[in-house]
């Protein structure tokens, strides 16, 4: 079992270009997350799924869209990226919501100029 | 947006001694009480899930305890070593599908 995976790992952008963040796990999980972390703040919430092709807002959703077509696979989308979006991205997913430890992938740092 | 705080932000403690990390929450409306592990450069890693009211969990030299009414949850290590440096999260659900994080306890043990 892979886990989690996050493709890039890294990955450099200038403002206003755009990208997709790929996260994908091999655990049949229902439930996926996309968080941002930045240094002094915890991990937010960005975006969420409770199923495939289902998507919620999270905390932090401005800026972002997110989709679910495989139920193994969650993908973030920045449409015109901005240097405020810098940061570490973790995809994390798991079997239920409320009750249950969530897994994470290895993050992506994405630095926009 | 709830407030999920964590005290002290940073740790430091040598080698064999205990100590303990606080994560204070909402009291109304919870579910669910997450504790993960964040070693440096690594991902998070679940530690516990605490539902009810007076939960303990244990896990090795970790334990953690809950208290749902006044909102807050201890983590324990007992007789700390140079591995167990880390940063704590805690997190917290309140029947939604989100988590709210903490800003994280960052322990460091000195051999």
């Amino acid at each position: 079992n892979a886990g989690v995976t996050q493709t890039p790992k890294f990955r450099v952008l200038k403002t206003g270009q755009s990208m997709t963040l790929l996260c994908a796990q091999d655990m049949n999980h229902e439930y996926m997350y996309w968080y941002r972390q930045d240094p002094g703040m915890g991990l937010r919430l960005i975006h969420y799924s409770v199923g495939e092709g289902t998507t919620a807002k999270g905390e932090v959703p401005d800026g972002y869209n997110v989709s679910r077509l495989k139920k193994q696979n969650f993908l973030l989308g920045l449409e015109s990226a901005a240097p405020s979006q810098t940061s570490v991205y973790f995809c994390a997913s798991s079997y239920g919501g409320l009750y249950n430890e969530q897994f994470f992938g290895p993050g992506t740092r994405l630095t926009v100029l | 947006i709830l407030n999920v705080e964590q005290s002290p932000q940073s740790l430091h403690v040598q080698e064999g001694d205990s100590t303990n990390f606080t994560c204070s929450f909402p009291s109304s409306n919870f579910y669910a009480l997450h504790w993960y592990r964040w070693e440096t450069a690594k991902s998070p890693e679940a530690l516990f899930v605490m539902t009810l009211n007076g939960d303990e969990k244990k896990k090795g030299r970790i334990s953690a305890t809950l208290n749902t009414k006044e909102g807050y949850s201890y983590l324990y290590i007992k007789g700390s070593q140079p591995e167990d440096s880390a940063t704590y999260l805690c997190a917290f659900n309140n029947a939604g599908n989100m988590l709210t994080f903490g800003g994280g306890t960052r322990l460091m043990v000195k051999p």
